[in-house]
């Protein structure tokens, strides 16, 4: 079993559609949990953190945290065709940690 | 603009030769992160170190990999002797207190 796993995708949505985006990780003791975008070509950049249970929302992006279930979610609203990369989830145990990424799910996103 | 530095961003080598690739972390940052990307295993982590002091390299293949911090501005990944398996994007990241990392653009390697 892989430690973070993403569904490997595409994920196709029509513009200004909700994208949702999945992880879920294998080591309970897991604090944080962070998510990266990446188009191709370009090094992942970091879109949103999140450590506590519940959601987090920052513009368009809202991420989902249950750390009962080992499952964190990023949620876009109103798709862009811009929005057409690769997710990355990302965990680590504690500060200073190991970060893992999981193998990404690629989104895109229809004009 | 505080920004990880990787060179070289394109490495052409033959097998068997040396490979060593630098990063310059993000002034201040105190966490740095080795990863290589390919398709097929995505990003997987080398070593990484704080404050200079290597914490994991568990990632990292020990008879041909070795990765060091001679201060706090360089860390530098070596390979060698360079295979046609290590062919991959290799990126270093910076980050603080928080585990967030920051990524350089990447090193694309090439072993022919």
């Amino acid at each position: 079993q892989k430690e973070v796993e993403q569904n490997s995708g595409p994920l196709s949505v029509p513009e200004g559609a909700i994208a949702s985006l999945n992880c879920t990780y294998s080591d309970r003791g897991s604090q944080s949990f962070f998510w990266y975008r990446q188009y191709s070509g370009k090094s992942p950049e970091l879109i949103m953190f999140i450590y506590s249970n519940g959601d987090k929302e920052d513009g368009r992006f809202t991420a989902q945290l249950n750390k009962a279930s080992q499952y964190v979610s990023l949620l876009i609203r109103d798709s862009q065709p811009s929005d057409s990369a690769t997710y990355l989830c990302a965990v680590t145990r504690n500060q200073g940690g190991k970060l893992i990424f999981g193998q990404g799910t690629e989104l895109s996103v229809k004009p | 603009d505080a920004r990880v530095t990787q060179t070289p961003r394109h490495k052409v080598t033959e097998m068997g030769q040396e490979v060593t690739m630098r990063c310059q972390p993000i002034l201040g940052h105190n966490t740095v992160f080795w990863y290589r990307q390919t398709m097929m295993q995505g990003l997987e982590l080398l070593a990484y170190f704080r404050n200079r002091a290597p914490l994991d390299d568990s990632g990292m293949p020990k008879d041909r990999f070795s990765a060091e911090m001679p201060d706090a501005t360089l860390a530098t990944l070596k390979i060698q002797p360079s295979e046609p398996r290590d062919s991959a994007v290799y990126f270093c990241a910076s980050g603080l207190v928080r585990d967030e990392a920051f990524f350089g653009q990447g090193t694309r390697l090439t072993v022919v």
